[in-house]
């Protein structure tokens, strides 16, 4: 069966300090792998999307980057973390045609 | 432009007291509409997919329903452990557009 495993849950880190977030896909190839952040009380923000190894596409302009150095693996990173970049991100996966599933988060506080 | 509403944007329920959220969407090419149940603190949980108009699906006492404009999950005889935040979303091309979500509190 397949899993998505995503680390840290929890992270505390002051503005201006890098950020890397990671994301794993288990028993499955090729999935269409995303990261979302929701915000207090909102609903999820698409940030990245990847269709494919190296192929990322970026919905919102904004401090971040992602990277699929491998087929199921997706990281999140910034190299100057601001105090709005602090929320609830999520990485999901699918195949296309399917829905998505989504890991269990990582709460990130920027301070 | 594609587009997800819900509402409300919480509703407080006694047990047993029977209640509809909604979502109404506009997309170019509707792909599939999903609902998804959020607990506290952890990522969505699929809860259904619907994909064409008049379409409805079941899972215990939730049932969604789905219209060219919108769609509907009813909770029957909800419980306290039916409180949750639930959401909407549609698809577009490879993308997820959700709603912001229907916060959900069921007292006993």
């Amino acid at each position: 069966s397949q899993t998505i495993h995503q680390w840290p849950a929890t992270l505390v880190q002051p503005v201006g300090s890098p950020l890397s977030l990671e994301c794993t896909v288990e028993g499955t190839s090729n999935p269409n792998l995303y990261w979302y952040r929701q915000a207090a009380g909102r609903g999820l923000q698409l940030l990245f999307y990847s269709v494919g190894i190296g192929q990322i596409s970026s919905e919102v302009p904004q401090n971040l980057s992602a990277s699929r150095p491998q087929d199921r693996q997706f990281i999140l990173s910034s190299k100057k973390l601001l105090l709005s970049d602090s929320g609830f991100y999520l990485c999901a996966w699918s195949l296309t045609g399917e829905g998505y599933t989504f890991g269990s988060g990582t709460r990130l506080t920027v301070v | 432009e594609d587009q997800v509403t819900q509402s409300p944007e919480a509703l407080r329920l006694q047990e047993g007291e029977s209640s509809s959220l909604n979502c109404s969407y506009t997309v170019s090419g509707l792909r599939g509409l999903f609902w998804y149940r959020q607990d506290p603190g952890k990522g969505p949980e699929f809860l259904f997919t619907l994909y064409s108009a008049g379409e409805e699906k079941e899972k215990e006492r939730l049932k969604a329903t789905l219209t060219k404009k919108e769609s509907f999950l009813h909770i029957t005889a909800p419980k306290p452990e039916d409180s949750a935040t639930y959401l909407c979303a549609v698809q577009s091309s490879y993308k997820l557009i959700f709603g912001s979500g229907t916060r959900l509190l069921v007292r006993p």
